[in-house]
């Protein structure tokens, strides 16, 4: 059964640096997708960024990057510069090759001014 | 393009009642998802449909859930009766099948959910 570990319950930093949210996963799959996902108060689920298995580059997304180590079947997001705005619960989440996609149990970030 | 839609927002019930909860997913979406996210966890997957066959519901509690997708469009999910420990924000999400790497740009997408409190 595939598994998504988030070993960071809550994290703060300050406004402006940088943070690492941790992300491992369990899968005996080749190919699937990896994402992040940003959750504020209202609820609704941001997708801030996404990683196909099949490459090897990094994702990139303006201050959002992924470090995707396959063999070791990692996937931490990186959030530099941060601002008041990313404060949130944030989501590591896989998906197969069936579309089944399972999420970890979330980290708490929050950025202070 | 329109989002996909859930209703209602918010409902409040007591236990033993039933509720249902329904959503619209992204015209031409095939997958739906709901997940029940209990407060301060992350979602957890109770159905997922391709189309209007179901394709995993191992984490449906059966006794008292129920959902269904006729048509392959919408989709309501009911609990019969409600207890306390259902008390969680239900999300629906829906995907599709990108035909080239052009497409894969965002795969999922999510409704608002529905907060349900069971008293």
């Amino acid at each position: 059964a595939q598994t998504v570990t988030q070993s960071q319950p809550e994290m703060s930093v300050q406004e402006a640096e940088t943070v690492t949210l941790s992300c491992t996963y369990d899968t005996s799959e080749n190919n699937y997708y990896l994402f992040w996902y940003k959750q504020p108060p209202s609820r609704q689920m941001i997708l801030v960024i996404r990683q196909e298995a099949y490459k090897q580059q990094n994702a990139t997304e303006n201050r959002f990057s992924v470090n995707f180590q396959k063999a070791a079947k990692s996937f931490s997001l990186k959030i530099s510069d941060s601002q008041l705005g990313d404060t949130a619960m944030y989501f590591c989440a896989f998906m197969n090759r069936d579309d089944k996609i399972i999420f970890g149990k979330g980290t708490r970030l929050h950025i202070l001014p | 393009e329109a989002g996909v839609a859930q209703s209602p927002r918010y409902k409040i019930i007591e236990k033993r009642q039933s509720v249902a909860f329904w959503c619209n997913p992204i015209s031409g979406h095939a997958t739906l998802y709901w997940y029940q996210q209990i407060l301060g966890q992350g979602p957890k997957l109770l159905i997922q449909f391709q189309n209007n066959g179901v394709v995993d519901d191992s984490q449906l509690p059966k006794d008292r859930f129920s959902a269904e997708r006729l048509k392959g469009v919408d989709s309501t999910l009911k609990i019969q009766p409600a207890k306390l420990e259902d008390s969680a924000v239900y999300l629906c999400a829906s995907s599709f099948t990108p035909q080239s790497a052009a497409e894969l740009n965002e795969k999922l997408f999510f409704g608002s959910g529905t907060q349900l409190s069971v008293l």
